[in-house]
């Protein structure tokens, strides 16, 4: 059960678009279409933006992307607002019937 | 709306025990899987536990396996944390979670609550 590989911080300009890979193995990231990535200011609670890949709740804007290529999956924030900045967690499902994070990287809007 | 309130933390010592409470309100609770998740001072996510819906399932991270064991009451919309031979590294604030209907996603966390924090320390 080793976490996710996420690079520690991002940051980027308001506007820009930034990119946050995540990195599992065949047995977990590799091998279902079940990355999430949740949004976690400090002190609050995780939110949700991304489900199995692609998919964003309800109310979550559409600047947040997500794909996956093999053992990596990644989020994309386009039109980078202040508000943004943020801890971001990937997690997966695994074939031992558990699930696994990313150790979370910091975006810092410049 | 979907309301997760976890209580029971604080400060106990190595090799005790404590349990966890998460109260469930705002959704149909007995309908849906929940999870465990804590998050060390300083560090990331770290995935804990999962129920099933009815109990019938539960997992475990290897890090906690023998020594925590999660549960629910669906009449009272209560999810638990019993935890067991605490140790240091157990410290932690502890988010309870709901696992999205397989309607949405069989695999993500929708809602989470906003954790409690447990210190273990003599």
């Amino acid at each position: 059960q080793s976490a996710l590989t996420q690079p520690a911080s991002v940051s980027g300009s308001p506007g820009q678009s930034i990119t946050i890979s995540c990195t599992g193995t065949s047995s977990d990231l590799g091998d279902y279409n079940s990355v999430s990535w949740y949004q976690h200011y400090p002190g609050k609670a995780p939110q949700l933006i991304i489900y199995d890949v692609t998919n964003r709740p309800s109310g979550v804007s559409n600047r947040f992307s997500g794909s996956k290529s093999g053992n990596t999956a990644s989020l994309t924030i386009s039109g980078l607002q202040a508000e943004d900045e943020a801890d971001y967690y990937c997690s997966s499902y695994t074939s031992s019937i558990t699930w696994v994070f990313g150790g979370g990287t910091k975006l810092t809007v410049l | 709306q979907v309301q997760l309130v976890e209580s029971g933390g604080g400060v106990v010592q190595p090799e005790r025990s404590l349990t966890l409470s998460c109260a469930a309100s705002g959704f149909t609770f007995s309908s849906y899987g929940m999870h465990w998740v804590r998050q060390a001072p300083g560090k990331g996510l770290e995935w804990v536990a999962v129920i099933w819906y009815d109990a019938t399932k539960k997992y475990y991270a290897d890090s906690v396996k023998g020594r925590f064991t999660i549960s629910r009451d669906n009449y009272k919309n209560t999810l638990y944390l019993q935890m067991n031979s605490l140790r240091a590294e157990d410290t932690a604030v502890y988010y309870c979670a709901r696992k999205a209907p397989c309607s949405t996603s069989c695999y993500a966390v929708d809602y989470w609550g906003q954790g409690t924090l447990v210190t273990v320390s003599s």
